[in-house]
């Protein structure tokens, strides 16, 4: 069964360093979105991206960050400049269209430190 | 704006026993509705969603949730628990005419007690 895969699993960086999360969406799949978890808390919304650009981004999603479709497959978020704050889970996610369902990755923790 | 409630931190329910986690919501125009379970440490796996058509909708591992548009409600159901169910379990929205991301509720955690 398609899935989305994402990597590495467990990421700890420094404060101040960049980030690079990856994932690679289910192959058919149009719709890429990127959400995080505090401590296994609420799920929140970060960004969207269709059509090779970003169709929606929450208030988290500010200036220090940043996504990429570099190739037909792979689907990156940046963090250039971490903070403690960032430490979360981060979920990749793809849908087949705009309104259905989207399937999630195992997910990032990233820490920093 | 769109938000979701899921009033029950958690839920705890005798295996074997119907169970039930709410979920309400608020949105500007028509929704689409969706309940994902999460394991420990795993990511969310989608359950069911309602799209339009029957109220009762089925889903994934015995689970079925029903749509009601007046109570603008979709609680999610199973009429017997099993011990493998506890889980995070969140409700999330999307409204047809905002956007295109999900709006997740805050999450309800499901014991199941053998």
């Amino acid at each position: 069964e398609p899935e989305v895969t994402q990597t590495p699993s467990h990421q700890v960086t420094q404060m101040g360093q960049e980030v690079i999360l990856r994932c690679v969406p289910i192959s058919n799949h149009l719709y890429f979105y990127w959400y995080r978890q505090i401590l296994g808390q609420k799920v929140e919304f970060l960004v969207s991206f269709y059509n090779n650009e970003i169709s929606e981004k929450s208030e988290i999603f500010d200036d220090q960050f940043s996504v990429e479709r570099p190739d037909g497959s792979n689907f990156t978020l940046k963090i250039r400049s971490t903070k403690l704050e960032d430490s979360a889970m981060y979920f990749c996610a793809s849908s087949e269209g705009g309104f259905t369902e989207a399937f999630f990755g195992q997910g990032t923790r990233l820490t920093v430190v | 704006a769109q938000s979701v409630a899921q009033p029950e931190d958690q839920v705890n329910v005798a295996e074997g026993n119907p169970l039930t986690v709410k979920c309400t919501y608020s949105v500007s125009g028509n929704p689409y509705l969706f309940w994902y379970v999460q394991y420990p440490n795993r990511g969310l796996q989608f359950l069911l969603k309602y799209i339009t058509g029957d109220n009762l909708v089925k889903g994934s591992y015995g689970f079925e949730a029903e749509f009601n548009k007046s109570q603008t409600s979709f609680h999610l159901k199973k009429p017997s628990a099993l011990v493998s169910d506890s889980a995070l379990y969140f409700c999330a929205v999307r409204d047809r005419n905002y956007g295109q991301n999900f709006v997740f509720g805050p999450g309800t955690r499901l014991s199941v007690l053998p």
